[in-house]
């Protein structure tokens, strides 16, 4: 079975400052990574996701995430946070080819200092 | 997004009362998952659908069960809560099982007493 490991449940950034959130994940197969953030209150919204090709994706809100196989991760990043970007961040899982759901790791709360 | 609405949104409830949670979808995703969402543990598959009346367990499925009539509901019942179940619930579709984008609706809070 899937896992997936975020290593930091908190991290404080300083507005403007750069940003890199871990994910490692533990899959046989080539797995489908999704990275989501979720805003207090909210469901949750879907940053980038990586199936194949180029290991660097692109996502919105000026997010990008590396898939790197050699280290089972797939880190986001983002160059210079603006306080909006307080959020609980989910990094996720999926099996590939089956019915079954994600499997999301604990989540990383992100905190912005002014 | 995709247009997905639960309800209630809210709800407290005391233990050993039937709750059933309501997911509607208006994608026409054939897939159609629910999470259970709690501090220090990430979101966890309760059980998800791959079309109408196909069902399956996810990871914490015990004391809940589901009903898929129509593609477009996917409903949570939990037969007699217990204050263990207290946790925000969330709804997700997609399209194509764990490969695809699953989209995420504004989750119900439930409290069990």
């Amino acid at each position: 079975a899937q896992s997936v490991t975020q290593p930091d449940i908190h991290i404080t950034v300083s507005e403007g400052a750069s940003l890199e959130l871990r994910c490692n994940y533990s899959y046989g197969a080539t797995p489908y990574l999704f990275w989501y953030v979720q805003s207090p209150g909210q469901g949750l919204q879907l940053l980038l996701k990586y199936f194949s090709g180029d290991t660097l994706v692109q996502g919105i809100k000026g997010f990008e995430a590396e898939f790197k196989r050699s280290q089972s991760s797939f880190n986001l990043r983002k160059p210079s946070v603006h306080w909006s970007d307080a959020a609980e961040y989910f990094c996720a899982v999926g099996a590939g080819g089956g019915a079954d759901g994600l499997t999301f790791g604990k989540g990383t709360h992100l905190i912005i200092q002014p | 997004d995709a247009g997905i609405t639960q309800s209630p949104r809210h709800k407290v409830t005391e233990t050993g009362t039937p709750v059933t949670l309501r997911c509607h979808q208006t994608e026409n995703h054939r897939y159609m998952y629910w999470y259970r969402q709690d501090p220090g543990h990430g979101l966890r598959l309760i059980h998800y659908s791959y079309g109408v009346k196909d069902t399956d367990k996810g990871e914490v499925s015990d004391g809940y069960s589901v009903s898929r009539s129509k593609t477009e509901d996917f409903l949570l019942t939990l037969e007699s809560a217990t204050s263990s179940q207290t946790s925000v619930y969330f709804c997700a579709t997609g399209g194509a099982g764990s490969t695809d984008t699953q989209y995420f609706g504004p989750g119900t809070r439930l409290t069990v007493l």
